[in-house]
Formats: structure tokens, C-alpha cells, sequence
């Protein structure tokens, strides 16, 4: 356990369907990550906060996804309608000077 | 443009056998980190270790130990001694400007 919880681990949904999945970072951490990964790949960065400022978005990020951190702590990011190349492990990282550490993921399905 | 070649796809080693995982990076970027992580059959992605681009010295943390070459752009990981536990996809990654670059992953498969 690494400290960072997202919720929930698991998701199907159908297509067309907004989905919205939670990360809870270290708590003393102020830099938060958004990734997504599909079966085979590595990890593939979204989005980055720094406190509750986003303040690098990824070109993969279309107009469907956005990302929140309102109080420089949590973090959400929801998709709208949803698409089946949404269908992929999206993990959250909060990170120290030390290192960056990675939640469990949330595993979206969309049919 | 950034990016983290990670040119085998799949090693299987025999356990107590020494195995080494390549990374090769490309970045213009002067100050940048370099990781490395391991993810387990259950998913989770864990962290092993980061280095800065100023610090080339070698490190050792029980049996892994990483080497970083600026001259070649490396920054190769070794298990030695390798156990069934050691069986993961293991990532390299590089940071810079602000996002990470992660390779594809090798999976490393150790035979008891």
C-alpha cells in the first residue's frame, strides 16, 4: 500500500455514459498525476497538478476528460461519453521530491 | 522529443541467474530524473528508484543495483540473483518538463 487510494477499482459503464473516478494522494504531497494504461503499454500521462493548479494537460486529453483538484488535495477525473477506446487502467500518482508513488488504478469498461 | 526505449519485450531467467533490463532514453533537456518501477501481476505499480541527471553514480539496493550512463543514455537495471518474486513487468520512465515518459515495459519471468 503506497499510501494513494483511488475509488472506485472498478468501473463498467456503456457507452455514452459519464464516468467519474476519485484519487486521495499522500497527504502531504502537492503534486498529483493522471495517467492511463492499456493492456501491453506503459503508463501514458494525462494531467498534472501542482497544489489545486492544473498545470500540464497531455494532447490525449480530448475535450471529453477533465480533471479537478479543488482544494489541492483529491483529485477527480471524469469522462463523458464514454467511448470504447475509453476501456483502459487510469491511475493516479502523487509525488514527493523523493519519488512518485502510484494508487492501485481504476479499471474503466466501457461496452 | 522525449521518449524511453525499453528493447525487451520479455526475459525469462532461471531463479538464482543474474538478469539485467535496458533502458535507453532520448531527451535534449539538461535536469531530468530518471525511474524506474515494478508492477506485479496484481497491478499495483511500485516505486524502485529515481535518479537526477547530475548524479551518475551507481546505486545498489540489496540484489538490484542501476546503472546510469549520460554518455550512452542508459540507465540499465540488474537483479542478481533473481527469486520467483522478481516475476513482474518492470517500467522505466523519464521525467522532464513536467510529465513522465515511460517505456513499454519488460516482463521478466523467473523459472524456479
Amino acid at each position: 500500500d503506497t499510501g494513494v487510494s483511488q475509488d472506485p477499482r472498478h468501473k463498467i459503464t456503456k457507452r455514452g455514459q459519464n464516468v467519474t473516478f476519485r484519487c486521495d494522494p499522500i497527504s502531504e504531497h502537492n503534486r498529483l498525476y493522471w495517467y492511463r494504461q492499456t493492456l501491453g503499454q506503459g503508463p501514458e500521462f494525462l494531467t498534472y497538478f501542482q497544489n489545486e493548479a492544473q498545470l500540464e494537460k497531455s494532447r490525449l486529453l480530448s475535450d471529453r476528460f477533465s480533471a479537478e483538484r479543488p482544494k489541492g488535495s483529491f483529485s477527480t477525473l471524469e469522462i463523458q461519453r464514454t467511448e470504447q477506446g475509453d476501456s483502459a487502467m487510469y491511475l493516479c500518482a502523487s509525488s514527493s521530491p523523493h519519488g512518485q508513488y502510484f494508487g492501485p488504478g481504476t479499471r474503466l469498461t466501457v461496452t | 522529443a522525449q521518449k524511453v526505449t525499453q528493447a525487451q519485450t520479455e526475459i525469462s531467467v532461471v531463479e538464482k541467474e543474474d538478469v539485467t533490463l535496458d533502458c535507453v532514453y532520448e531527451t535534449r533537456d539538461t535536469t531530468y530524473y530518471l525511474f524506474w518501477y515494478k508492477q506485479p501481476p496484481s497491478g499495483e505499480l511500485v516505486f524502485l528508484i529515481r535518479r537526477n541527471s547530475f548524479d551518475e553514480q551507481n546505486e545498489i539496493s540489496g540484489r538490484y543495483s542501476w546503472n546510469f550512463q549520460k554518455s550512452t543514455s542508459s540507465f540499465n537495471f540488474t537483479i542478481t540473483a533473481s527469486q520467483v518474486v522478481d516475476s513482474a513487468v518492470y517500467f522505466c520512465a523519464l521525467f522532464t518538463g513536467n510529465q513522465f515518459y515511460f517505456g513499454t515495459g519488460t516482463s521478466l519471468t523467473v523459472i524456479p
